[in-house]
């Protein structure tokens, strides 16, 4: 069974910090890997995708692969109240469906 | 407009009552998905389909049915419902270019709640 583990939080974080997001993972021939965004009572949101060892970045966020560790992280850099969410990692091997963790609840305090 | 659209998307409904939940896209793509979202369980693949003759059970597609009746319509049926069945209810659609990328986007969700 393959599975995608992540810390439920929530994690807290004042405005302007960093905010990091784990995310590891069973089967080690994932080679696809999502992390997406969800605000309460809403659908989830694709943020971020990483195919290849290392750092992607994107705007205020930077997705980090380590295939060897089977880990995925996602850094929320200057973080703002409206970045309070649930963050999803969703992993999946070639053209399979992903699998999704149960998220992580981020909260942003002023 | 939205790219993938549900309908409804609130409804309440009684025990043995059979319900249909509506998706539709007009992203082109050809797979589909059926998730229920619980609080602490995440998303649970009910149903999926790779293409219109295609279709294919997720984790948890007891008491669920699904009809592809087009590339961008992909319905899923409650044939008896039961309060179990309460949750939130995504669509979502993904394309496949063959680089092994597998984006999913989902609709807006419906809520559903049988009482």
């Amino acid at each position: 069974q393959k599975e995608v583990e992540q810390n439920s939080g929530p994690l807290s974080v004042p405005e302007g910090a960093i905010a990091s997001l784990n995310c590891t993972y069973s089967d080690r021939v994932s080679q696809s890997f999502f992390w997406y965004r969800q605000y309460s009572g809403k659908s989830p949101e694709l943020i971020m995708s990483i195919y290849s060892n290392g750092d992607k970045e994107d705007g205020r966020f930077t997705a980090q692969l380590n295939k060897a560790s089977q880990y995925v992280s996602l850094l929320i850099r200057d973080s703002q109240p409206s970045d309070s969410a649930t963050y999803l990692c969703a992993v999946a091997e070639g053209s399979y469906i992903p699998t999704f963790g149960r998220g992580t609840s981020l909260i942003v305090h002023p | 407009d939205a790219d993938v659209t549900q309908t409804p998307r609130n409804r309440i409904t009684k025990t043995g009552k059979r319900i249909m939940l509506e998706c539709s896209q007009t992203k082109g793509h050809d797979r589909m998905y059926w998730y229920r979202q619980d609080p602490g369980l995440g998303l649970r693949l009910i149903y999926y389909s790779f293409d219109v003759k295609d279709i294919n059970k997720g984790e948890i597609s007891d008491g669920y049915s699904v009809s592809r009746q087009a590339q961008a319509k992909f319905s899923l049926s409650l044939e008896s419902a039961i309060p179990n069945q309460t949750a939130l209810y995504f669509c979502a659609t993904s394309d496949f270019t063959g680089d092994g990328d597998n984006e999913q986007f989902f609709g807006p969700g419906t809520r559903l709640t049988v009482l």
